[in-house]
């Protein structure tokens, strides 16, 4: 199956300061990625969209200022938040899908902690 | 409220019993997904269906997609402590369009 690769598995930072993620997919061009949150004990909140070449869609709720997405090439999508806080430590995963269909392909996700 | 209703939300086993999650809606999905993840990890696609009707088997576990596209379960026959998880099920209402998860069933199977 198609490859998603996400780093940072897991990062820690000091409040205040910008955390970047990266996603990308290593054996196909995905057209389209997607970033989900993750709380402990339950499922996957969809953030944004993101199509290559375009702005991200964002989800209601999610301030785009805040968590900026750039998706600059057919295999990589990144994610900064910025200015963290420890309420926005969590998992965060991505996604990638090809141009057809609409399967995602998952990351292993990133678990940031906020001091 | 969630688009998409799972049940039970945490579900403990023995190995050898059979369980059943359940997936549900009052929306109509062009096509479900369901995913099991494990902690620490992201999703790991199980299948995909499409079909009103459609059943799938993959070894033990079992999926059918209601007749109306709006439902779906996951059958397990005799668990194993491997098929501990988080069990998600994910909808997508046109093709290419983003999924919209369910609240996951977490799974424990003691051996």
């Amino acid at each position: 199956g198609a490859v998603v690769s996400q780093h940072p598995s897991w990062v820690i930072c000091k409040s205040g300061t910008s955390v970047k993620i990266e996603c990308r997919s290593l054996d196909f061009q995905a057209t389209t990625m997607f970033w989900y949150r993750q709380f402990p004990k339950q499922s996957l909140m969809l953030m944004a969209t993101s199509n290559e070449g375009s702005k991200a869609t964002y989800e209601q709720g999610v301030e785009k200022d805040k968590f900026l997405i750039n998706h600059a090439s057919l295999t990589l999508s990144t994610l900064t938040v910025t200015s963290a806080h420890p309420e926005d430590s969590s998992f965060y995963i991505c996604s990638a899908s090809a141009s057809q269909g609409n399967i995602q392909y998952f990351g292993a996700g990133t678990r940031l902690s906020v001091l | 409220t969630q688009l998409l209703e799972q049940s039970p939300q945490f579900l403990s086993i023995q190995e050898g019993e059979n369980l059943t999650v359940y997936c549900n809606s009052s929306s109509v999905f062009s096509s479900l997904q369901w995913y099991r993840q494990e902690p620490g990890e992201g999703p790991v696609l199980l299948v995909t269906v499409v079909t009103g009707g459609e059943v799938k088997k993959l070894k033990r576990l079992t999926f059918q997609f209601g007749d109306a596209r709006k439902d779906s379960s996951l059958h397990i026959t005799a668990a194993q402590p491997g098929d501990t998880g988080l069990y998600l099920c994910a909808g997508s209402k046109a093709a290419g369009n983003k999924l919209t998860f369910g609240g996951g069933t977490r799974v424990l199977v003691k051996p």
